[in-house]
This record gives C-alpha cells, structure tokens and sequence, in this order.
C-alpha cells in the first residue's frame, strides 16, 4: 500500500463552523506533513511531525490546528476560518524525516471552501 | 517562502517533441526532487538527484543539477498528451522541510 488517503475530498464550511481534514497512510513512514496550495501557486509548507511529534509550523495562524494521534494518522483542526483560506490541503508522508534522499507520497488533497 | 523558481512559468509544445523545465534555488541542499501535479490534484514523484549527483535518467526523464550554479533542469523526451501536468521542483534541505518551486504548466498538444 503506498497511497497516502485523504478524507474528506472537499469541504465546504462557514466561518463559524469547527471541522477537521484528515490523512492516513500504512507505509511506515514516521514523517508526515501538510501543506496548504493555492491555484496556480505551489503547495506551501505549513507542519512537519516527525516521529509523532510536531518538528515545524512555519508561522501558521493559531484557527489550523494539527494532530498526529499516531504514526499513521494526521489531522487538521479547522476553527474560525477566512474566506482567504480556502484552498486544496495536501498531506504527504516519507519515510523518516531525519533520514535524507527519501521521496515524499501525497494524498489527493481536500478542497476547502470558505463561505 | 518558497526558495525554487522555475522557468518558464508555462510552456506549451507538439506531442513528439521534448520538454526542458529549469528550476533555481537559494540554499544548499541534500537532494532535489521533481514532482507531478494533473488538474490541482495530488503530486506524484518522479525524480531524486542528489547533491553529490549530476545527471540521472528514469525512463523518458532526464534530470540534470548544478550545484555551483544552483540549478536543475527536467528534460522530458518524445513527450505524450498524457504528460499535461504542472510540473514542480522541491529542495530537500537540512531542516526537514520540502519547499517547492513556482512550477512549470506544461502542456502537450497533439
């Protein structure tokens, strides 16, 4: 299995609204991330966890909250969101993130909506 | 911030011909990465080269690195319609982190 599934497809969610993304992956692999991709942009990096643990928040506002219950799944908490934050949330999984030259698995994204 | 940027931002050519991207980025890195994107969905993997690297191959893919000069470039030859996709580098530096070029939209007309 080297698929990396996210749940849901799209969403989408008022302002108000409390919802969460998630992302599962069976592959092992003990570094897991998300990014946030704008249309026509490349994705940007907002979380690392490695090893269960959250490594990197690149200067992410407080209203997306990450979650790693355990190595195999990720979510992201979604609280009090800006019609500027709708976008596709990727997750990616590798193998080891303190280990290099490893590639990075993808889900298919979920498509957010903010109204 | 993203550190790669890549040219051109779009290039669009014939079915048959081949397909050169660059991509330029800032730090050192450990390795670099080129990754696929079709229609806004997931990106899938295509190649590593590492920092000690110069030129590799898998299949129709040619990646080149030039450490001194910070660059990459991503040959695609004898090209299909079905390689219609965003096409992004990706720095793997010392910090965990896997940052992403502006992207190249290529598109193959046949």
């Amino acid at each position: 299995d080297t698929e990396v599934t996210q749940t849901p497809k799209h969403l989408v969610m008022g302002m108000t609204n409390k919802k969460s993304l998630k992302c599962e992956q069976h592959m092992g692999h003990r570094a897991m991330y998300w990014y946030k991709q704008k249309a026509k942009k490349p994705p940007e990096l907002m979380f690392v966890y490695s090893y269960e643990k959250l490594s990197i928040n690149e200067s992410v506002p407080s209203r997306f909250s990450p979650e790693c219950p355990n190595s195999s799944l990720l979510n992201l908490h979604l609280h009090a969101l800006q019609p500027e934050d709708s976008a596709l949330y990727l997750c990616a999984s590798s193998q080891d993130g303190g280990r290099r030259d490893t590639e990075a698995f993808f889900g298919q994204g979920t498509r957010l909506t903010v109204v | 911030s993203q550190q790669g940027e890549e040219d051109p931002q779009a290039l669009s050519i014939q079915e048959g011909e081949n397909a050169t991207m660059n991509c330029s980025y800032k730090t050192s890195i450990n390795n670099l990465q080129w990754y696929r994107q079709n229609s806004g969905r997931g990106l899938v993997h295509l190649i590593l080269i590492r920092s000690n690297e110069r030129e590799k191959h898998s299949g129709r893919l040619r990646v080149t690195l030039d450490t001194s000069k910070k660059s990459s470039s991503l040959l695609i030859t004898a090209s299909r319609a079905a390689d219609t996709a965003s096409y992004f580098c990706a720095t793997d530096a010392k910090d965990q982190k896997l940052v992403f070029g502006q992207g190249t939209r290529l598109t193959i007309n046949p």
